[in-house]
């Protein structure tokens, strides 16, 4: 199986900072990944496909990076809402396995 | 638009088995592939399966030994998927999750079910 593994765990921040979340796969999964958002109580929302690609609706803040094996998702401002935890995914091969998550707090 | 709308909350005690259904609308069924994912309380997302909505075809995670099975209703466009022999640790939030794609092959979740608790308690 391949594993995710994302860093920080969890980071403080305030309104206005740049954010940047790191994944890392265990072998190169080509740019078969995904970032998702989820808030407490909700199902995880659909940011980023491809690594870098911006699903439908979702601000331009947000922004992904990365082939291989090493991946980034960027907020360039952090916005009130976007205080929640990140998940990358990898569909290169099943099992399609989670990063274990990164929690924004506000600082 | 996009609906995929889960059953409720259930609470089983060991041993017993839990279907957990998903219908869909907004979209055809048939052409998009379901998974079924699910998180344990204050735990990071866990794949377990999926199922080819168009076949029938299924491929599940090893974790789950044979315990889990998804099918597919196609008159209803519903998924179900069924765990046995359940244990404490089986206590979860389990979420389906319809699969897009690009036009080169990279998948990804881009529907989620709302979510069905499922309880696990003597």
């Amino acid at each position: 199986d391949i594993q995710m593994t994302q860093s920080p765990s969890s980071l403080s921040a305030s309104v206005g900072d740049r954010v940047t979340i790191t994944c890392r796969a265990s072998q190169s999964i080509s740019s078969y990944l995904n970032w998702y958002q989820q808030k407490p109580g909700k199902a995880p929302k659909f940011l980023i496909y491809a690594a870098s690609s911006l699903q439908s609706g979702v601000p331009s803040r947000f922004s992904g990076s990365g082939f291989g094996t090493d991946f980034t998702l960027t907020i360039s401002s952090l916005q009130p809402e976007d205080f929640a935890t990140y998940y990358c995914q990898q569909s290169y091969s099943t099992p399609w396995t989670f990063g274990q998550g990164t929690k924004v707090e506000i600082k | 638009q996009v609906q995929l709308v889960q059953s409720g909350a259930e609470v089983k005690k060991p041993g017993a088995s839990v279907r957990v259904s998903c219908k869909a609308s907004g979209y055809t069924f048939n052409n998009y592939a379901m998974h079924w994912v699910r998180q344990a309380p204050g735990q990071g997302l866990e794949w377990m399966g999926w199922i080819n909505a168009d076949n029938g075809d299924t491929k599940y995670s090893q974790n789950f030994q044979g315990r889990v099975t998804i099918t597919r209703d196609t008159s209803a466009s519903t998924t179900y998927m069924e765990l046995s022999s359940l244990k404490s640790d089986d206590t979860a939030v389990y979420y389906c999750a319809r699969v897009g794609a690009t036009t080169i092959g990279i998948y990804f979740f881009d529907y989620w079910g709302q979510g069905a608790l499922v309880t696990v308690s003597s």
